[in-house]
Order: structure tokens, then sequence, then C-alpha cells
């Protein structure tokens, strides 16, 4: 079974600076697909970042990028120029491409941005 | 992206009671998909909802006590049922939408059993 693991409970930064949120899985799969999302205290789940395994490239949307490294199984978000709007839980997911809308979660990171 | 409506957003629900959420897809779609996430938990995978069969569970998940309903490609209900404390969490309904397989999740039915 896949595991989505997120070492870092709780993460911290100030405004306009840049934080490295961390994801590791386990997978036995050769393709897949890596999400970030975010939640806000309203509970909406929000994509940040999607990443395709089979891309080497990393996925980049504005000030959010992730550093790939699927040898290592890894998986980070980092946020640059960080905002207080920015702040809440983020999750890391994994979907097998063979499992269609099924997505296993990491237990989240709650990001708080100090001004 | 796709637009994901849910009802009820919030409710206070009486031990032993039965509760059903709408989700609603503003586009057709093949499977939605129901989650629950437990107060300060991460989410997880309840059940498929497939139009025209039975939804498929996810272990630890039993159609007893949420059953799912699935009877267009637009819409589907997750009812809880006789509930008890332990459901108090968020159930969040989600597509995957094929053209760049990107997953999004309703706003969310915040359960508080009392």
């Amino acid at each position: 079974a896949q595991t989505v693991t997120q070492s870092q409970p709780e993460m911290s930064v100030q405004e306009a600076e840049t934080v490295t949120l961390s994801c590791t899985y386990d997978t036995s799969e050769s393709d897949y697909y890596l999400f970030w999302y975010k939640q806000p205290p309203s509970r909406q789940m929000i994509l940040v970042i999607r990443q395709e395994a089979y891309k080497q490239q990393n996925a980049t949307e504005n000030r959010f990028s992730v550093n790939f490294q699927k040898a290592a199984k890894s998986f980070s978000l980092k946020i640059s120029d960080s905002q207080l709007g920015d702040a809440a839980m983020y999750f890391c997911a994994y979907r097998a491409s063979t499992s269609y809308g099924k997505l296993t979660f990491g237990q989240g990171t709650i990001l708080t941005v100090h001004p | 992206s796709a637009v994901i409506s849910q009802k009820p957003s919030r409710d206070i629900c009486q031990r032993g009671t039965s509760l059903t959420i709408q989700c609603q897809v503003d586009s057709q779609v093949t499977m939605m998909f129901w989650y629950r996430q437990q107060p300060g938990q991460s989410l997880t995978l309840i059940a498929t909802a497939n139009q025209g069969s039975e939804a498929t569970y996810e272990s630890g998940f039993v159609i007893d006590k949420f059953p799912i309903s699935r009877p267009n490609l637009t819409f589907s209900t997750l009812t809880v049922s006789n509930m008890s404390p332990e459901d108090s969490s968020i159930y969040l309904c989600s597509v995957e939408q094929v053209t760049g397989n990107t997953i999004y999740f309703g706003e969310g039915s915040w359960l508080t059993v009392v």
C-alpha cells in the first residue's frame, strides 16, 4: 500500500521569505501523480500544484514550486515570497496512475506566516 | 476546473439520527469520490460513487453506515447513518477531471454529532 509522510507538523515563515515543506512517499508503482493541497480555515481543499511522475521537470505555479526527486521518493513544496494568505494546512497527496480519483494523503503541515 | 457544491456546509446532528449530504458538479463525471476528515486528521477515502452501479467502499467503511446514491453523472449523495460523536467530521466530495488528471474538492460538509 502506498503511504505519504509529512514529517513537519508545523512550520513558520516570515512574510516575503521562502519556506519549504517536506513530503516523502512509498510506492512500488512507476507511474503516478503527486499533489499539494492547501486547506485554509474555511476547510476548502485547494489544489496548489501537481506533478506527473514521468516528467523530470519540476512543476511550478507562480510562487509555488516543487522539488521532485523520484529515486528518493521525495516531493517538497517551496513557497517563495510568502504572503499572509498562504497560512493554512498543507497536504501532500499521491495518486497511482491506475487509481483514478483516489488520493492517499499525508498527515499535513500547518504553515504560519508572520507579518 | 470543476465547480463542486455541497450541502449542507455545516450541521449539528443528534446522536442516533442520519444525515444526507448532497454533492453537485457543474459537469458530467464518470466517478465521484467521498472523503472523511476527522478533527485534526488528514483525509481518508470512504468510497467511489459510480453512476449506474453500487458504490465501491474502502476498507473500514460499509454501505450500511455510509449509503451512497449516484442517480446521474452530476450528482451524488452520502448518508451518514445512526450517527455517534465519532462521526463528527468534515465530509468532502471530489471528482477528477480526465483532462489534466486534476482532482477537485467541494467545500466540505462539517458535521458535529452531539
